[in-house]
């Protein structure tokens, strides 16, 4: 398999609900991302991980949980959501976390995970 | 604040001439990117400009201008698989993505 693979691609839970979603790629990047997509508004950056070290955290409530085992899995752990937290969760790695002038750094996502909370 | 703005929704006719316009302010600029979005599907990387200009790929150019906070994505002889939402998305002075909301695109025979 080859690029960035996202499971489960929809997922439907309860607000008491404890579920994770998983991210896997196959580039050889050192650099992965959790982002948030919502009808209608700009991609919001969730996690960052370099070298599966965190490096940031944007402010995320902390019913969402990022782990990274290894620099090619990354998963995100959800418990307690709330119904607005049901959007489109895209995972996505690059190279590096830090582009330069000369350098791209281009991300590759995932299909996504379409979580809805009821 | 930081900002990107693109029109919401686009309509054109296959075969066609389409430009998407985004327009930026940000704390600084170290380059900006359009990606490709078919609904249901992964962003895909369309095109990178740092410098002043255009930038050909095919049927698909990206101009920059960065004395204006202003780019666009021109599309050639649209075609109906051309239909999809457009992210521009600007690369800070931190290095950080400044996302766009995105235009969707809808392509009419």
């Amino acid at each position: 398999e080859t690029g960035v693979t996202q499971t489960p691609r929809h997922l439907v839970m309860g607000m008491t609900n404890k579920k994770s979603l998983k991210c896997e790629q196959h580039l050889g990047h050192n650099a992965m991302y959790w982002y948030k997509q919502s009808a209608k508004k700009p991609l919001e950056l969730m996690f960052v991980y370099n070298f599966k070290e965190q490096t940031e955290n944007n402010s995320v409530p902390s019913r969402f949980s990022p782990e990274c085992p290894n620099s090619s899995h990354l998963f995100l752990h959800l418990h307690t959501l709330q119904p607005e937290d049901s959007a489109l969760y895209l995972c996505a790695s690059s190279q590096e976390t830090s582009g330069s002038a000369s350098g791209a750094n281009v991300l590759t996502f995932g299909a996504g995970s379409r979580l809805t909370v009821l | 604040g930081q900002n990107i703005d693109q029109p919401t929704e686009m309509t054109a006719t296959e075969g066609a001439i389409v430009q998407i316009n985004c327009t930026y302010q940000t704390s600084g600029f170290n380059g900006l990117f359009w990606y490709q979005q078919h609904a249901g599907e992964a962003p895909t990387f369309l095109s990178y400009n740092v410098l002043d200009g255009l930038e050909e790929k095919g049927r698909f150019s990206s101009f920059l201008s960065r004395s204006k906070g202003y780019s666009y994505l021109l599309l050639k002889e649209l075609q109906m698989k051309d239909s999809a939402s457009y992210l521009c998305a600007v690369r800070d002075s931190n290095y950080q993505l400044i996302w766009g909301a995105g235009t969707k695109l809808i392509i009419k025979p």
